[in-house]
């Protein structure tokens, strides 16, 4: 299993500002994903980041909007760039340190002014 | 394409009643399926997984699930639903490959209600 959390828990922000969101797990693992959960809605995956690669972003997110740093085995960050109100999500990351399983994080709630 | 379909948005049981809520999937290679929980305000917690081995999948809190190829679906059940079970529950498949889950596709998440 993982342990993960994330920094903020939550945050409002106003309207063309950005917020990066911290992830960290307490293993070491190759494989992490951040994952946006609108109001209401259920969960789609925005890119996968493998520690030494670039992210891979999903269709319809863009590296612009959503620029990730993956710079070791056990964190990650995600940015929201140029905030609109329709970027008001929880935003998840999630690991998976093995065995056909994924782990998530408790998620950062954001609203935007 | 890989995608899931949860029948039903919201489900409401009496506390002692059977839990059945319903997930059918679509897949172009064996699925790798799962079932997750969201209580208000957490992440997500792991159920249950369905990765080719049984097809009765028993998970935490009293949950299973039973994988049907021939009807394409992955209900998920509990004989006794308790209050503590009210929560939101995403079923999953996977974009799996070379080991790993990868991607996971999520439905649209059924709430269960528990009545005293």
């Amino acid at each position: 299993s993982a342990v993960i959390s994330q920094k903020p828990s939550r945050d409002i922000c106003q309207r063309g500002t950005s917020l990066t969101i911290q992830c960290q797990v307490d293993s070491q693992v190759t494989m992490m994903f951040w994952y946006r959960q609108q109001p209401g809605q259920s969960l789609t995956l925005i890119a996968t980041a493998n520690q030494g690669s670039e992210a891979t972003y999903e269709s319809g997110f863009v590296i612009d909007k959503f620029p990730i740093s993956r710079p070791n085995l056990t964190f990650s960050t995600l940015t929201v760039s140029n905030l609109s109100p329709e970027d008001s999500s929880i935003y998840l990351c999630s690991v998976e340190p093995g065995a056909n399983e994924q782990f998530f994080g408790p998620g950062t709630r954001l609203t935007v002014l | 394409a890989q995608s899931v379909t949860q029948l039903g948005s919201h489900v409401s049981v009496s506390e002692g009643a059977l839990v059945l809520l319903r997930c059918n999937y679509s897949s172009s290679v064996p699925p790798y399926l799962f079932w997750y929980v969201q209580y208000p305000n957490q992440g997500l917690q792991l159920l249950l997984k369905y990765t080719s081995a049984a097809t009765l999948v028993k998970g935490i809190n009293g949950f299973e699930a039973e994988f049907k190829k021939s009807e394409t679906s992955f209900h998920l059940t509990k004989p006794s639903a308790h209050m503590s079970d009210a929560a939101e529950y995403f079923c999953a498949v996977s974009d799996h490959g070379s080991g790993n889950t990868g991607k996971l596709i999520f439905g649209q998440g059924t709430t269960l209600q528990v009545k005293p």
